[in-house]
Order: structure tokens, then sequence, then C-alpha cells
């Protein structure tokens, strides 16, 4: 199972917004909409921001939303943050062997 | 509080065995949770590796890993366990444990994980 497809890097001033993309297939992003997305600081544990391609967990930031459109899932950011710089991670529910597929990572940096 | 605590990580040798560990508490272990395994090779993404359901009934493995990797859980001990054989190089990473519940498909709770070196 080959990993989703993101940028390496996506970077903005803050206040600015951005928006990270998640490409996979019709066996994963497009066909389930169970994509979410992890924020990841250096040295940290995965921290869940958006789950079920929409849904943002409570106490998560209202300035993280994600959409779907075929086969590619998208993490916006509004207002960019200094500490929303991190490396951030979509996942999806695969059917190839049942199992769970994560995305290249894209690192984003607050300039 | 949730808290999802790794342990067992080595370095171990190529063709050597690891078992680890990951000790959950502030939720009720048994109660329809899925846990999982992930790992993060260094400087590198996240791969999931392995997960068992709430009662060991259904049990899943990453192609890389399977035949030399068996996960398994024992609700007593609130604790989630991960045996790796025929280790390799690549297999040297980072190993996260992650909860789910039953009817959902994401992580919603990590533990900081603990590191595994396959080295000679």
């Amino acid at each position: 199972q080959s990993a989703l497809t993101q940028p390496a890097s996506v970077s903005g001033s803050p206040g600015q917004s951005i928006t990270i993309a998640c490409s996979g297939t019709s066996s994963d992003v497009g066909g389930y909409n169970y994509v979410s997305w992890y924020q990841q600081h250096p040295g940290k544990a995965p921290k869940l921001m958006i789950y079920d391609v929409t849904n943002r967990p409570s106490g998560v930031s209202y300035r993280f939303s994600g959409s779907k459109s075929g086969n590619t899932a998208s993490l916006t950011i509004s207002g960019l943050q200094a500490e929303d710089d991190a490396d951030y991670y979509c996942s999806s529910y695969t059917s190839i062997s049942t199992s769970y597929v994560f995305g290249t990572g894209t690192k984003v940096t607050v300039l | 509080e949730v808290q999802l605590v790794e342990s067992g990580g080595a370095v171990v040798q190529p063709g050597g065995s690891l078992r680890l560990s990951c000790a959950a508490s502030g939720f009720s272990f048994d109660d329809y949770f899925t846990m999982h395994w992930v790992r993060q090779a260094p400087g590198r993404g996240l791969e999931w590796v392995s997960l068992i359901t709430w009662d060991g009934g259904v049990i899943y493995y990453a192609d890389s890993v399977k035949g030399r990797f068996t996960i398994s859980r024992d609700n007593s001990r609130n604790s989630l366990y991960l045996q790796m054989n025929s280790l390799r190089g690549e297999d040297t990473a980072i190993y996260y444990c992650a909860r789910a519940t039953s009817w959902d498909y994401y992580f919603d709770y990590w533990g900081q994980g603990t590191l595994v070196t396959v080295s000679s």
C-alpha cells in the first residue's frame, strides 16, 4: 500500500491561510469519508486535528478545517500562528489489506 | 486523563526479537477500544503497523511486518503488546501505540513512543 501524497512543505506568514493537499485513490481517500489529519511537533507524538474529513475534536482550534473532493483531501489552517509550525500528516482507511495509510507528511513553516 | 505509555524499546541485532508494551490508563481499556501500533523511522513519516480489536477477535497487519510481528492485548492488565521477531534494519523506528473506538477510523490518543534500533 503506497503512502498518500502530500507536498513536502508549505509556508505562510502569520495571519495568512494555507491549504495542504492529500492525494490518494478510490481505495482510500476517494472511497471513504475516513480521512483524518495529525499535527506533530518535533520530538512529540502526533495529535489528532481533524477526523472523518471535516470534524474537529474538542479542544482543536476552529482555525483548522478539512474537506475532500474526489480522491484528494485538504487541510486548511486559517489565521496562521507561530504554534502551527509543525509537521502534518493525513491518514485514511484503505480497503487494500483492510488497513490504514498515512500521507508522506508536510512541513508547515510560519515565516 | 487518557494515557498511553510505551516501553520495551532497545537496540537489537538484525534477526533478533523484541517485545513492546503499552500501558493504558484513564479509560476503560476493554470497553470497545481498538488499539493500534504506528511507527516512524528516524526523519521519516508515519507508518501504520497493526491493529487489534477490543476483544482480540480481529487483528490486521501491514504487509511489511506480516509473519514477523504479533499484536496482542491483556485487558486484565490494561496493556497492549507487540512481539517483533526477525527484526531488520528497516524496522528501526519510534513505535507508538494509539487508540481508536471500535466504530471509528482515526486515532484519538497516542503514546509518546518507544525507540527500536536494529543494528549490529
